[in-house]
């Protein structure tokens, strides 16, 4: 499979706890992204890459979240100090910046459980 | 990013033609229409993108038109498996800017299809 993939795709973890998810895009994408996804609601962009360079980050993120792609391929999104607030789907997607129209293609999700 | 308006949900059986109209009165010069599917525990799935006219594919047709305020996406003879959430987006397609790069998802519609 040559989709999008992340990792794990639920995680369980008590209130305090530090957590860390990883993306790995589609091999010739050049830009990646970290979404949030709450029940009943659309995803909710919170950070974007294009190669290792990271080039936006919403104001969503606080400063108990970081992102990373240290060599332009996969990602990985940190929280520190886990909220029962930051239970979400933690979505990851990928796109090439030259033509393709900004089509980003999702993976599967990391979905986080704060006890 | 202009903002776009969709029904909340649509109720339809199979083997019907759907049509989910999307708003988005403050469209850009440069801002292309894209929907996106998504299933329960899923990340979104691409399903079709237009700048203006129509636009055809083998999962779904996309009708804009002249004045690019709305936009109407058809879905042929429906199955069980088509019921899930629908996304219309609004945004740069060919994002040169950094601002542009992400997408911005409104609530969606909920598309059940019955037998």
């Amino acid at each position: 499979d040559t989709g999008v993939s992340q990792d794990p795709r639920h995680k369980i973890t008590k209130r305090g706890q530090n957590v860390t998810f990883r993306c790995d895009p589609i091999s010739e994408h050049n830009r990646l992204y970290w979404y949030r996804q709450t029940l009943g609601q659309g995803p909710e962009f919170l950070t974007y890459f294009q190669n290792e360079a990271q080039l936006e980050k919403s104001r969503l993120l606080s400063d108990r979240f970081s992102a990373e792609r240290p060599k332009g391929s996969f990602s990985t999104l940190e929280i520190q100090r886990t909220e029962q607030g930051d239970s979400a789907m933690y979505l990851c997607a990928s796109s090439f910046r030259e033509g393709g129209g900004n089509i980003q293609y999702f993976g599967a999700g990391t979905r986080l459980s704060v006890l | 990013l202009a903002k776009t308006t969709q029904p909340i949900s649509m109720d339809s059986y199979e083997g019907q033609e759907v049509n989910i109209t999307c708003s988005h009165n403050n469209i850009a010069t440069n801002d292309y229409i894209t929907w996106y599917q998504q299933f329960p525990s899923q990340g979104p799935r691409f399903i079709i993108q237009g700048y203006k006219t129509k636009v055809t594919n083998e999962v779904a047709s996309l009708f804009i038109p002249a004045d690019r305020k709305s936009s109407t996406l058809s879905l042929p003879r429906v199955s069980l498996s088509d019921t899930a959430v629908y996304y219309c987006l609004v945004g740069l397609a060919n994002a040169g800017g950094t601002s542009y790069g992400k997408l911005t998802f409104g609530q969606g519609t909920i598309l059940t299809v019955h037998p």
